[in-house]
């Protein structure tokens, strides 16, 4: 069975600031999926960032970029120029690949506060 | 364009009574799943489906029961209300292998 660890329960960075949250993960698979997902106040689930295994290169999207790297399995999210409105729970998931992927793997989650 | 609409958004049931978490989407997807969310835990699956007619269990599906007759339904049923499922529940639904998993927006849920 997979697990995803996420190691830091809290973190808070000043606004503008960068800040890197942990995510290490334990699979014997190699195709497989890794997403960030936020969850602000509100509730909601957003989908930040979502990396293929078999791809090298690391996923960015604006502020947010991974650090992914496959033989450490490790899938750290950076997120630059912090805003107030990053202010949320982050969540690492895995997903395995190839056929009956039905299973959204989460971490505990990392409580990220933006202070101003 | 709808998404996942989940209802409803909060309800409070007494120990021992039913009650049905509605879940519909329209974006055609072939997957559907639901998760419960606790303090401390993440998320976790309580049952899935990969199409109308087909569904299965994931970690946590006792006390609890779904069906698919649709595409775009995918109910969860609670047979009879614990505390323990005091939660916040999730069901999302995706399109096809490794894509983004879409959200609804949660059913707080307590179980007094």
């Amino acid at each position: 069975a997979q697990t995803v660890t996420q190691s830091q329960p809290e973190m808070s960075v000043q606004e503008a600031e960068t800040v890197t949250l942990s995510c290490t993960y334990d699979t014997s698979e190699n195709n497989y999926y890794l997403f960030w997902y936020k969850q602000p106040p509100s509730r909601q689930m957003i989908l930040v960032i979502r990396q293929e295994a078999y791809k090298q290169q690391n996923a960015t999207e604006n502020r947010f970029s991974v650090n992914f790297q496959k033989a450490a399995k490790s899938f750290s999210l950076k997120i630059s120029d912090s805003q107030l409105g990053d202010t949320a729970m982050y969540f690492c998931a895995f997903m395995k690949g190839g056929g009956s992927n039905y299973k959204l793997t989460f971490g505990k989650g990392t409580l990220l506060t933006v202070n101003p | 364009n709808a998404g996942v609409t989940q209802t409803p958004k909060f309800q409070v049931l007494k120990t021992g009574q039913s009650m049905t978490l509605q879940c519909a989407q329209d974006m055609n997807h072939e997957y559907m799943s639901w998760y419960r969310q606790d303090p401390g835990m993440g998320l976790r699956l309580i049952h899935y489906s990969v199409g109308a007619g087909i569904t299965d269990q994931g970690e946590v599906p006792n006390g609890y029961n779904v069906s698919r007759s649709t595409t775009e339904d995918f109910p969860l049923r609670l047979l009879s209300a614990a505390p323990s499922q005091t939660s916040v529940y999730f069901c999302a639904s995706r399109l096809r292998e490794g894509t983004e998993a879409f959200f609804g927006q949660g059913t707080r849920l307590t179980v007094v």
